[in-house]
């Protein structure tokens, strides 16, 4: 089952902060969040591992719940390049193939 | 960087030919991957392949697919006899190890579209 994405899109001003989450009925190992824009290929942004961790890198930085079996992806001070569809990608036992979510599109706007 | 480089980057078929698409992963990873991306969907895993053999395959990736690595650089994603439903985006990854804890690096893709 693919992990659902919530929102599915947002619509921000420079600037301002964006939350992304992920939500998986399996229980999980590891998340990883990609950005893609429109015609690229993903670019990994970071993975977390069950643990609960945080992670950060730059002004985006994510969480990890295994107990819900989510993850959030903060944006914060948005930027244009930020712009993108924003997937995760879940494992979820003794395996490496990734399954992604429904994506969520960011845009931010001047 | 080292990156992931495929080829071609747009590839046009007729229904029910073979096409083969090509993938040089980053050079000291050893485990490598297929998905597609229909336009405007998710991204779908097909293959994974460690120490030259599939160690995956999703539902998807049924007969008249298969992959290879020729050689020490290139690995190739062929389809026997291509569908209409087969037009996507197909992009290549590699990990320099499995596991939960290491990042896929994607290429930049292969757009597949069959006529």
């Amino acid at each position: 089952q693919q992990p659902v994405q919530s929102p599915q899109a947002v619509i921000l001003r420079e600037g301002e902060d964006a939350v992304i989450n992920c939500s998986s009925s399996k229980a999980l190992y590891s998340v990883h969040w990609y950005r893609q824009k429109h015609g690229e290929a993903p670019v990994f942004l970071m993975i977390l591992l069950k643990g609960g961790e945080q992670k950060g890198h730059d002004k985006i930085s994510a969480s990890f719940n295994e107990k819900k079996q989510q993850s959030s992806l903060y944006l914060t001070a948005s930027q244009l390049s930020y712009s993108g569809t924003y997937f995760c990608g879940t494992e979820s036992g003794n395996t490496d193939k990734l399954i992604f979510g429904t994506g969520t599109r960011l845009q931010v706007f001047p | 960087e080292p990156e992931v480089t495929q080829t071609p980057s747009h590839q046009v078929t007729q229904m029910g030919q073979e096409v083969i698409l090509r993938c040089v992963p980053i050079s000291n990873h050893l485990y490598f991957y297929w998905y597609r991306q229909i336009l405007g969907q998710k991204v779908e895993f097909l293959v994974s392949f460690y120490n030259n053999e599939i160690s995956e395959k999703s539902e998807i990736f049924d007969d008249q697919f298969s992959v290879e690595r020729p050689d020490g650089s290139n690995f190739t994603l062929k389809i026997r006899s291509t569908k209409l439903e087969d037009s996507a985006m197909y992009f290549c990854a590699s990990s320099d190890s499995g596991g939960s804890n290491q990042p896929q690096h994607f290429g930049d893709g292969t757009r597949l579209s069959i006529l």
